[in-house]
């Protein structure tokens, strides 16, 4: 069946590091990719999307690109700020359903 | 701006006393979603709502139940709240479902004590 996996954290960086962290998923068919951030106590927020192979989301200094070939929607941002410390979920979507990676909890030090 | 609004944001209830939470949407969407998420997991769908037609999924438990009385408004409740029904209670809407982006509520973190 369709699903998502992401790399487990958490992960710790220093501020103005680089950020990547991996996603894959399995689907049939065409899914759109997404990429959510939630801050402790929040919901959920979008981040970013890719609707069709290599397409590039980005937002807020993040990026990912939609990789077919790889099945893969790793995101990247080449300077995290203490701000960015989160947990971040890796989405895709069919056309019966929304399927979430377990999340990755980030932590950036000052 | 368009949102999805929840309430309360915190909840207490104590064991067996039903509760209902609230979310409310001014994006004028079609689909509306509950979730469970509890610590450290990723969000689990409950059911979901496309208009007025309710789709539950099958691991669900009898013990939630979901109302949609209009366009903007849907409605959890619980019916006999576990200990184990603990957790943080997110609203989504989209468009339509399959390949469309969710937007989210704040949540709602239900304790049972």
């Amino acid at each position: 069946g369709d699903s998502v996996t992401q790399m487990e954290g958490p992960v710790t960086l220093s501020e103005e590091a680089f950020l990547t962290i991996n996603c894959t998923y399995t689907a049939t068919g065409y899914p759109s990719l997404f990429w959510y951030v939630q801050y402790p106590g929040e919901g959920l927020q979008l981040l970013l999307k890719a609707t069709k192979a290599d397409d590039k989301g980005s937002n807020k200094g993040f990026e990912a690109t939609y990789r077919k070939e790889t099945t893969s929607f790793h995101l990247e941002k080449g300077s995290v700020q203490v701000s960015d410390s989160a947990v971040y979920f890796c989405a895709l979507s069919t056309l019966h359903k929304f399927y979430f990676g377990s999340g990755t909890k980030l932590n950036v030090k000052p | 701006d368009a949102m999805v609004i929840q309430n309360p944001r915190y909840q207490v209830t104590q064991f067996g006393k039903p509760v209902t939470l609230s979310c409310s949407q001014t994006l004028n969407h079609n689909v509306m979603y509950w979730y469970q998420q509890k610590s450290s997991q990723a969000p689990k769908l409950l059911f979901h709502y496309y208009d007025k037609d309710f789709n539950n999924e099958a691991d669900t438990p009898d013990n939630f139940q979901s109302r949609r009385p209009n366009t903007s408004f849907c409605f959890l409740d619980i019916r006999s709240p576990g200990l184990g029904d603990a957790a943080m209670y997110l609203c989504a809407t989209s468009r339509v479902v399959g390949v469309d982006t969710q937007y989210f509520g704040p949540g709602t973190r239900l304790t049972v004590l």
